[in-house]
């Protein structure tokens, strides 16, 4: 089956400073890639979806400002999280998508955020 | 709006017993309707999911789910449940213009006694 991977699996930083996940299709091109939040023993919750070369969609409450996405390549999606505070500590998960609605969306393994 | 429960937190079952997982949906048009296993450590793990045509949809690992549109339900089930089973298990309804923007329900828990 398809691969994706998400880097750093866990990460903590300081409050005000900004921190870079990354998520990669390891064997194949995703054509969008989705971003989602997991907080404890709850559900995901769906950030963003992001096309190749365009700008990010944001759900409704995501700061766009805050949660920066770059989906520069078909492999490869970026979420920073700018100016950290703790409450933006969370779990945070990625998923790449082939093609068409009907494709698979493949999860990463997600990262864990903890900020200080 | 969309919305996706899943009544039950937490579930114990004995091995060998049968399970079933509980899903109920709100969503305008017709849903496309997944379930995933989130294991620890690993991503989550596509179980089984609903387009259309037959309302039984069987998935890997021996799941099966089935379709009620007048319940509004996706209940998850197993016939004889393993101890590699246990997980949190996910219920998704995908929305939007393409049905690719997924909404999960908040998860049940599922635990295996010997």
């Amino acid at each position: 089956g398809a691969v994706v991977s998400q880097h750093p699996s866990r990460v903590i930083c300081k409050s005000g400073t900004s921190v870079k996940i990354e998520c990669r299709s390891l064997d194949f091109q995703a054509t969008t890639m989705f971003w989602y939040r997991q907080f404890p023993k709850q559900s995901l919750m769906l950030m963003a979806t992001s096309n190749e070369g365009s700008k990010a969609t944001y759900e409704q409450g995501v700061e766009k400002d805050k949660f920066l996405i770059n989906h520069a390549s078909l492999t490869l999606s970026t979420l920073t999280v700018t100016s950290a505070h703790p409450e933006d500590s969370s779990f945070y998960i990625c998923s790449a998508q082939r093609g068409t609605f009907e494709d698979e969306q493949y999860f990463g393994p997600g990262t864990r955020l903890t900020v200080t | 709006a969309q919305s996706v429960t899943q009544p039950d937190i937490h579930i114990t079952v004995s091995e060998g017993a049968s399970l079933e997982l509980r899903c109920n949906y709100s969503y305008g048009a017709t849903p496309y309707l997944f379930w995933y296993v989130q294991s620890p450590g690993q991503g989550l793990q596509l179980l089984l999911k609903y387009f259309s045509g037959d309302t039984l949809v069987q998935g890997i690992k021996g799941f099966e789910a089935e379709f009620k549109r007048s319940q509004s339900s996706f209940n998850l089930r197993k016939p004889s449940v393993h101890w590699s089973d246990a997980a949190e298990y996910f219920c998704a309804v995908g929305a939007g213009d393409t049905g690719n923007q997924f909404y999960f329900g908040t998860g049940t828990s599922l635990t295996v006694i010997p």
